[in-house]
């Protein structure tokens, strides 16, 4: 069975861009989660979903966001872009959502360089 | 809010024993995780405990005690790959959400 896959790897941008990333999830998974990992902050959680709905949401601001297709899968968007919003950004599939997901199976993840 | 801590960094040789803690703060536990990253690597799920004891899988273990809110990873027969970072993780209640809260990581390096 094929992993999560991310797309792309490696991003470039500056600052006041916008930027989207995409996650297709192991097949019959239906809960995506993103996270943003850094040196500083470690790996945060930004938001999950299942069935296309936003199930949880952590503490990011309203700059980022995303959605969920039919398909599972995902896409999250980060609009005008900050230095510090460089980071690598994880997308993890699981079956289920909610409390009991906790066997998450991580994507490789994108590196978003923002200059 | 929730909040893990754990070692920053720990050090063994080869096919020896090691165990690295965790403490977890958090309201509406529902389980604690484990998951290896290594260097420009994703996080790799290795365990889950929801309920008091240990896990077994292979040369790894888990262990949770909810009581004092506390956990393990250990790790036997250690090998050069298992040089990683080791994350613990937790998932709480937290303004009507089930957020996953990761601790900062534990770097095990293994010495030959």
């Amino acid at each position: 069975k094929a992993g999560v896959t991310q797309t792309p790897r490696y991003l470039i941008k500056t600052r006041g861009q916008q930027v989207t990333l995409s996650c297709s999830p192991i097949s019959g998974h239906r809960s995506v989660s993103w996270y943003q990992q850094t040196p500083g902050q470690g790996l945060q959680f930004l938001f999950e979903y299942f069935s296309e709905t936003q199930r949880n949401k952590g503490n990011f601001p309203g700059r980022f966001s995303g959605r969920q297709f039919s398909n599972s899968r995902s896409e999250m968007n980060v609009s005008t872009l900050e230095l510090g919003d460089s980071a690598l950004y994880l997308c993890a599939s699981s079956l289920a959502s909610g409390r009991s997901t906790d066997t998450q199976y991580f994507g490789p993840g994108t590196r978003l360089t923002v200059l | 809010g929730q909040s893990l801590e754990q070692p920053s960094e720990v050090t063994a040789v080869e096919g020896a024993i090691v165990q690295i803690n965790c403490t977890y703060q958090t309201s509406g536990f529902y389980g604690l995780s484990w998951y290896q990253q290594h260097d420009g690597g994703a996080p790799t799920f290795l365990s889950y405990n929801a309920l008091d004891g240990l896990e077994e899988t292979g040369r790894f273990s888990s262990f949770l005690s909810r009581s004092d809110s506390y956990g393990y990873l250990l790790l036997q027969e250690l090998q050069m790959k298992d040089s990683a970072s080791y994350f613990c993780a937790v998932r709480g209640l937290e303004g009507g959400s089930y957020i996953p809260t990761f601790g900062r990581g534990t770097s095990l390096i293994v010495h030959p």
